[in-house]
């Protein structure tokens, strides 16, 4: 099973609508968890962070569930600027692990 | 907002030379990172590095890979001989604390011919 999986897409959207994407990681001692965004040939930035708790910021609400594995980015209202690929990572601590571990990451375009 | 930077943003070598690409992580950063994205793959984990030591290398950080932090603000990764396999974008990141996000720097495209 790969590290952290993601479905490539591309996922299609016309604008104004709410698009999903899941991840699912395989190491149960994952501790931190994020969403990236990266633009064609650029570096990933930061989207966001995932909590437990679930969290929102704006348009992008990201929710984790740790029994399952499984972690969630849900983008309301898009936009022509969320067009993008949005990577799944997360981050094993412990036992003098700092590593971000990567998906391939969902390609989003959102069309006029 | 403060950056991370990095130069060149692109290098063209011949197969077999030594490269060294640089870093500025964020001025009151703790832990660094080099990472490597082959064109249409995932970003992959190479190394990570703290109070002056490396704290991890993944298997594709072997002998031919070194990194160093030569004053308090540059952060670099040489690759002594490069390969072809090595042509690749090469990130740098930085972050506060062990856990927390880390953020990326522009890249540099290295192509080895």
């Amino acid at each position: 099973r790969k590290e952290v999986e993601q479905d490539p897409g591309p996922f299609n959207v016309p604008e104004g609508a709410t698009v999903a994407f899941n991840c699912t990681y395989s190491n149960s001692a994952s501790q931190s968890f994020f969403w990236y965004r990266q633009d064609c040939r650029k570096e990933p930035k930061l989207l966001m962070s995932v909590y437990s708790s679930g969290n929102e910021d704006g348009r992008f609400t990201a929710q984790l569930n740790r029994a399952s594995q499984y972690i969630s980015l849900l983008i309301r209202d898009s936009k022509l600027s969320d067009s993008a690929t949005y990577l799944c990572v997360v981050n094993k601590i412990g036992a003098g692990s700092y590593q971000l571990t990567f998906g391939k990451g969902t390609k989003l375009s959102v069309i006029p | 907002e403060p950056e991370v930077t990095q130069t060149p943003s692109h290098q063209v070598t011949q197969m077999g030379q030594e490269v060294i690409l640089r870093c500025v992580p964020i001025s009151n950063h703790l832990y660094f990172y080099w990472y490597r994205q082959i064109l249409g793959q995932k970003v992959e984990f190479l190394v990570s590095f703290y109070n002056n030591e490396i704290s991890e290398k993944s298997e594709i950080f072997d002998d031919q890979f070194s990194v160093e932090r030569p004053d308090g603000s540059n952060f670099t990764l040489k690759i002594r001989s490069t390969k072809l396999e090595d042509s690749a974008m090469y990130f740098c990141a930085s972050t506060k604390r062990q856990g927390s996000e880390q953020y990326f720097g522009p890249g540099t495209r290295l192509t080895v011919t």
